[in-house]
């Protein structure tokens, strides 16, 4: 079946740093991949997402390439803020938006 | 516009007993999601309804839990009985389009 495999945390930066957070993934067909991030005491939210093989999801700075060739959906930001600090998951949908199934997350700690 | 609404926010039970969780999701959103997230883990999808009917429900337990969505609407899931392996959070989730999806805030399930 589909499964996410992502890199284990925490992750600890300084400001401005460049993050890299890892995503792998194994599915049949041509899944929607996804990151979420779920900050402190609020609910996941959706960070960017990219629905076809060479798509770049962005937003907030963070970016994401879906690469078919490698199975993944690294997250990258070239210059990381202490307000960054939360859980990152990534998530695949199948075809049709169907059998969700997220990473195991990976906790940002950026420190000042 | 109001995000996913859930209730209650917190609930402690003993094992063996049962429990119940409410869902509201965005407004015209016709798509609902239940997952359960362990600490540590990432959510886990339990159930996905496309209106009033039921998509996905392959990792239901169903000998225990059950759920359902009145009038294509709000949405409650259902415990009965618990068992100490319960403990988690539990998410409800709504999208427009299958892609992004809008979580609310969670239920934590202590079962002592």
């Amino acid at each position: 079946g589909n499964s996410v495999t992502q890199m284990e945390g925490p992750v600890t930066l300084s400001e401005e740093a460049f993050l890299t957070i890892n995503c792998t993934y194994t599915a049949t067909g041509y899944p929607s991949l996804f990151w979420y991030v779920q900050y402190p005491g609020e609910g996941l939210q959706l960070l960017l997402k990219a629905t076809k093989a060479d798509d770049k999801g962005s937003n907030k700075g963070f970016e994401a390439t879906y690469r078919k060739e490698t199975t993944s959906f690294h997250l990258e930001k070239g210059s990381v803020q202490v307000s960054d600090s939360a859980v990152y998951f990534c998530a695949l949908s199948d075809t049709g938006g169907f059998k969700t199934i997220f990473g195991a997350g990976t906790r940002l700690f950026v420190k000042a | 516009e109001a995000g996913v609404a859930q209730s209650p926010r917190y609930k402690i039970i003993e094992k063996r007993q049962s429990v119940a969780f409410w869902c509201n999701p965005i407004s015209g959103h016709a798509t609902l999601y239940w997952y359960q997230q362990i600490l540590g883990q990432g959510p886990k999808l339990l159930i996905q309804f496309q209106n009033n009917g039921v998509v996905d429900d392959s990792q239901l337990p169903k000998d225990r839990f059950s759920a359902e969505r009145l009038k294509g609407v709000d949405s409650t899931l259902k415990i009965q009985p618990a068992k100490l392996e319960d403990s988690a959070v539990y998410l409800c989730a709504s999208s427009l389009d299958s892609l992004e999806q809008f979580f609310g805030p969670g239920t934590r399930l202590t079962v002592l």
